[in-house]
């Protein structure tokens, strides 16, 4: 079955600074890429996601590029803000399996 | 309205009950998902329902289950609770779509303590 592995575990950068966060997958069937992030307390939710046949996406201050061939995708975070504080998740799954595996997740902490 | 809802947010339970959780979606999805959040906080999925028809079932004691009476709802039975069963469930649905797999959206959590 897929396996993604995620790396930073844990990331804190200044007020302003960007943060990057990587994952790789092991199944190349895979085929949709997303990316949650989840407060403290609350449920995961979508932040950005980006399928097999684009290598980047952006919407304002957050980008994700995925790169098929090394089997990488990376959340890329610009002029990150005090409420960007959260444990990022990255998932993969294929046309045919019906779930979504995550990342182990990444805890970024930005400090103001 | 709530998209994806589930019932209790919050259980406490001793060892060796049985407890339910239920879960609802008005989001018109077609598969719902049960995810086991452990307290490092790794998702992982537990069942995945189509249509009513269970998909994955992965490698879940059989004291899990789960029933799907219609395709809006997805309800998870835990019986004979164990302190290793805390953690927090969250339920998902989505749309199936022909290029495979779309966004997720997961309920609140119910956070369960065995006792």
């Amino acid at each position: 079955g897929e396996n993604v592995e995620q790396h930073p575990s844990t990331l804190s950068v200044q007020e302003g600074d960007s943060a990057v966060i990587k994952c790789t997958y092991s199944d190349s069937a895979s085929n949709y890429f997303p990316w949650y992030k989840q407060e403290l307390g609350k449920r995961p939710q979508l932040i950005i996601d980006i399928r097999s046949n684009v290598g980047e996406k952006k919407d304002q201050r957050i980008a994700v590029t995925l790169n098929k061939t090394a089997k990488h995708f990376s959340l890329h975070i610009t002029e990150t803000q005090p409420e960007d504080s959260a444990v990022y998740f990255c998932a993969a799954s294929d046309r045919g399996r019906r779930a979504l595996t995550f990342g182990s997740g990444t805890r970024l902490q930005v400090q103001p | 309205d709530t998209a994806v809802s589930q019932t209790p947010k919050y259980l406490v339970t001793q060892m060796g009950n049985d407890k339910s959780i239920k879960c609802e979606q008005n989001l018109g999805h077609d598969t719902m998902y049960w995810y086991k959040q452990d307290s490092k906080k790794f998702l992982k999925i537990m069942f995945s329902y189509n249509n009513k028809e269970l998909i994955i079932n992965e490698t879940v004691p059989n004291r899990f289950s789960p029933k799907s009476p219609d395709k809006a709802h997805l309800n998870l039975h835990i019986n004979s609770l164990e302190l290793g069963d805390s953690a927090v469930y969250f339920c998902a649905s989505s749309r199936r779509r022909v290029q495979g797999n779309t966004e997720a959206f997961f309920g609140q959590g119910t956070r369960l303590t065995v006792v």
